[in-house]
């Protein structure tokens, strides 16, 4: 499968843990975003990477959460302190990109925070 | 603030019935795309369109873009019961390549 592959798929933890995510985009993308959605509303951005460069980060990012993209590949997002509004889906996407924004999803994580 | 408008944002009918779902900005679009999710999935790919006015048929689906390129819409004709899904446009806009999702249209089809 050559696709855009997110792990774990669901994620349990207790408020005030540390969470880590991984995405593993399509092989030849160069830009690689991460969205949140909660229940019932479209993907938020978070933030996006053209190769392991951060251009843009959203307001929604707060400083408990930070994303990596070390060798532009594959990236990490962690949450530090989790809280219960931390709950949503957190999904990955890659594009080919500056110019292309054709974006394809993971499947997500679904992080539920008790 | 960019903001992106889905509707209607819920829409149930029958199976063979024809549909169609709209998105609007109040700012130009240098592209935009459709994609349909379902529960506990990514969003997936539909169609890309660039240019105003443009038209695109993906078998009983019809994706029209907007001659300003701020409005697009997505028509179903015969509806099936596989069509049932959320239906979310993206848009990314001149100077601010990332997507920027609507709310999205809940639709599902009854057989």
């Amino acid at each position: 499968d050559t696709g855009v592959s997110q792990d774990p798929r669901h994620k349990i933890t207790k408020r005030g843990q540390n969470v880590t995510f991984r995405c593993d985009p399509i092989s030849e993308h160069n830009r690689l975003y991460w969205y949140r959605q909660t229940l019932g509303q479209g993907p938020e951005f978070l933030t996006y990477f053209q190769n392991e460069a951060q251009l843009e980060k959203s307001r929604l990012l707060s400083d408990r959460f930070s994303a990596e993209r070390p060798k532009g590949s594959f990236s990490t997002l962690e949450i530090q302190r989790t809280e219960q509004g931390d709950s949503a889906m957190y999904l990955c996407a890659s594009s080919f990109g500056p110019k292309n924004t054709e974006a394809f999803f993971g499947q997500g994580t679904r992080l539920t925070v008790v | 603030t960019q903001l992106l408008e889905q509707s209607p944002q819920f829409l149930s009918i029958q199976e063979g019935e024809n549909l169609t779902v709209y998105c609007n900005s109040s700012s130009v679009f240098s592209s935009l795309q459709w994609y349909r999710q379902e529960p506990g999935e990514g969003p997936v790919l539909l169609v890309t369109v660039v240019t105003g006015g443009e038209v695109k048929k993906l078998k009983r689906l019809t994706f029209q873009f907007g001659d300003a390129r701020k409005d697009s819409s997505l028509h179903i004709t015969a509806a099936q019961p596989g069509d049932t899904g959320l239906y979310l446009c993206a848009g990314a806009y001149f100077g601010n390549e990332k997507l920027t999702f609507g709310t999205g249209t809940r639709l599902t089809i009854i057989p």
